[in-house]
């Protein structure tokens, strides 16, 4: 498969616990925040977004929190299965447009 | 709907030689934009293409550029290789709805540079 990061921060969890994958975005003036998932040979996949004026947005299984006081960004999974195994970028943008700014990933391994 | 498809998946070249990668977006979408995903850089920003115009660009050198066609077909082109060129190249579509930013991206094309 694709090689996404020699040098990623790793989370490893048991299947079944919930997961938290922590990001700090850079430009305070971004107003629209992504997750993706990139799965092995695969281009990252959308899961979740949340625009500047909220601080959570919940969706299947998934929770993304933002505090934009100290520019972070987090992604919760409740129920941690195999399948949820990745690579989790998140991503700021400004203004709607197609130039997003990724961070460096974070490897989330799943245990059965 | 068929997703974001990118040909070639995979492209050896050497140093020196150029290259051309394709991309066509999903159905409806007008802008096309370009990442660069390498193990050390990560996922970068090379251009965005909306309406066969360059609407954002990142910072890469003159060596790559990009164009788009009136169907929102996209080609990025790299001339002159150099071995750092090796990366994942993806491509994604983008459609705002509702103010909201929905961009979609391809499976990549492996560029390998020897």
């Amino acid at each position: 498969g694709e090689s996404v990061g020699l040098h990623l921060p790793t989370l490893s969890v048991q299947e079944g616990d919930n997961s938290i994958i922590n990001c700090a975005y850079s430009n305070s003036a971004s107003d629209y925040f992504i997750w993706y998932k990139q799965e092995s040979g695969k281009g990252p996949q959308f899961i979740i977004d949340i625009r500047s004026n909220m601080d959570k947005r919940q969706g299947q299984r998934v929770t993304v929190l933002l505090n934009k006081t100290v520019k972070h960004l987090s992604l919760q999974i409740a129920a941690t299965q195999p399948g949820d195994s990745a690579v989790y970028f998140c991503a700021e943008n400004r203004g709607s447009q197609g130039n997003l700014i990724f961070g460096k990933g974070t490897k989330l391994s799943v245990k059965p | 709907k068929a997703g974001v498809t990118q040909t070639p998946r995979y492209l050896i070249k050497t140093r020196g030689q150029q290259v051309t990668l394709s991309c066509s977006p999903i159905s409806g979408h007008r802008s096309v934009s370009w990442y660069q995903q390498t193990p050390g850089q990560g996922l970068q920003f090379l251009f965005e293409y909306f309406s066969e115009t360059q609407r954002n660009k990142g910072n890469f050198p003159g060596r790559f550029s990009g164009r788009q066609f009136s169907n929102s077909r996209s080609e990025m082109n790299v001339s002159t290789l150099e071995l750092g060129d090796s990366a994942l190249y993806l491509c994604a579509s983008s459609l705002v709805v509702a103010g909201e930013l929905e961009q979609f991206f391809g499976p990549g094309t492996r560029l390998t540079v020897l």
